[in-house]
């Protein structure tokens, strides 16, 4: 398995609900990153890992939780989402945290909060 | 705030037909990358221009990056179906790749 893989592919949730996304990077990158996408917004920047170190909060809410156990995985905990947080959120990594270095993202999580 | 803004937001096309989408903003970029997304799947990325003026070719697709590095252009020649897809622009706003600005993308539809 090659890129950057992301489970699960569809998620639908409930406010009340506390779920996790997973994202996993096989490229051997040392950058990883949270992007959300909504049908009305730019990609948005959520958080940036290098080598599991937090770079980058972009204003995230609390409800938000990232986690990077290592330079090849990255989590994502949600827990009491509002129905406005329904979107895809992709993650994606990069060799470093260089403007040359290509972002590669992975499918995505499509989220519904219901 | 820097912003890009890409038109046109929706283009629908037919099969052979030639097409040119754009980026613009009023901040400048150190870098600008142009990716393509599939429905269901995540971007990819096509090309990175940094240079003022610079102009790159993959395929029948044809890159240029405003010499004021403000705007750029994606030009395609003889689109094709498997041209479909969401194209976004990204401008790198310093030598960080973590803060790249997105654009809110073109949808192309190429009919055959």
């Amino acid at each position: 398995e090659t890129g950057v893989t992301q489970t699960p592919r569809h998620l639908v949730m409930g406010m009340t609900n506390k779920k996790s996304l997973k994202c996993e990077q096989h490229l051997g990158h040392n950058a990883m990153y949270w992007y959300k996408q909504s049908a009305k917004k730019p990609l948005e920047l959520m958080f940036v890992y290098n080598f599991k170190e937090q770079t980058e909060n972009n204003s995230v809410p609390s409800r938000f939780s990232p986690e990077c156990p290592n330079s090849s995985h990255l989590f994502l905990h949600l827990h009491t989402l509002q129905p406005e947080d329904s979107a895809l959120y992709l993650c994606a990594s990069s060799q470093d945290l260089g403007e040359y270095s290509p972002l590669h993202f992975g499918n995505g999580t499509r989220l519904t909060v219901t | 705030t820097q912003l890009l803004e890409q038109s046109p937001q929706f283009l629908s096309i037919q099969e052979g037909e030639n097409l040119t989408v754009y980026c613009n903003s009023s901040s400048v970029f150190s870098s600008l990358q142009w990716y393509r997304q599939e429905p269901g799947e995540g971007p990819v990325l096509l090309v990175t221009v940094v240079t003022g003026g610079e102009v790159k070719k993959l395929k029948r697709l044809t890159f240029q990056f405003g010499d004021a590095r403000k705007d750029s252009s994606l030009h395609i020649t003889a689109a094709q179906p498997g041209d479909t897809g969401l194209y976004l622009c990204a401008g790198a706003r310093d030598n960080y790749g973590q803060n790249f600005v997105f654009g809110p993308g073109t949808r192309l539809s190429v009919l055959p």
